[in-house]
């Protein structure tokens, strides 16, 4: 099975500030890779697909770059909602297996 | 606009088999798979697997021994399965779409809890 690790596990934060979120395969995936982000007591929300596509609604501050085994997640500007923790997902073989996430703070 | 919505017990006893069912509201099987996913308390998302409208599956090697999805095209359902719980299987579990581009939409969410 294909491992997903992120990095960091945790980042603190203020608003304003650029965040950068790592996102590594343990084979290449090419770019079937999603990003999504959770709030406490919600369901994830699916924010890019295909490792760069905005998913629609999506404030264009988030964006997503890479392929093969290393991908990114960039909030140009952090907002007051956009703490929450974030998951990478590999969806590039059956086992569509997650990222350990990643919880952004308040610095 | 595709909603799901899941229903299940929400407490077992160790030992006992975890049922949960999701219903599809507003559109059909269609060529998609259908997953299901869990979130243990203060952890990450764990992939538990997916079917499709014909019953083809697909699990995760970690729980496949346990783990028997389904689907009622009939009903617009497909269920989940889980058999000899134990208290490393609590946690929320959520079913969601398996689109070309992502999970979406997510069903809202079951809380089970495995206590004696």
């Amino acid at each position: 099975d294909i491992q997903m690790t992120q990095s960091p596990s945790t980042l603190s934060a203020s608003v304003g500030d650029r965040v950068t979120i790592t996102c590594r395969a343990s084979q290449s995936i090419s770019t079937w890779l999603a990003w999504y982000q959770q709030k406490p007591g919600e369901a994830p929300k699916l924010l890019i697909y295909k490792a760069s596509t905005l998913e629609t609604g999506v404030p264009s501050r988030f964006s997503g770059s890479g392929s093969g085994t290393e991908f990114t997640l960039t909030i140009s500007s952090l907002q007051p909602d956009d703490f929450a923790t974030y998951y990478c997902q590999q969806y590039n073989s059956y086992f569509r297996g997650f990222g350990g996430g990643t919880k952004v703070e308040i610095k | 606009q595709v909603q799901l919505q899941q229903w299940g017990a929400g407490l077992l006893k160790p030992s006992e088999t975890l049922s949960l069912t999701c219903s599809i509201y507003g559109g059909s099987f269609s060529t998609y798979y259908w997953s299901w996913v869990r979130q243990p308390p203060q952890k990450g998302l764990e992939w538990i697997g997916e079917i499709n409208r014909s019953g083809s599956t697909n699990y995760n090697s970690s729980l496949k021994s346990r783990v028997t999805i389904s689907v009622d095209t009939s009903k617009n359902q497909f269920s989940l399965k889980l058999s000899s719980v134990t208290a490393a299987d609590t946690g929320v579990y959520y079913c969601a779409r398996a689109m070309p581009a992502g999970y979406i939409p997510w069903g809202q969410g079951t809380l089970v809890t495995v206590s004696s």
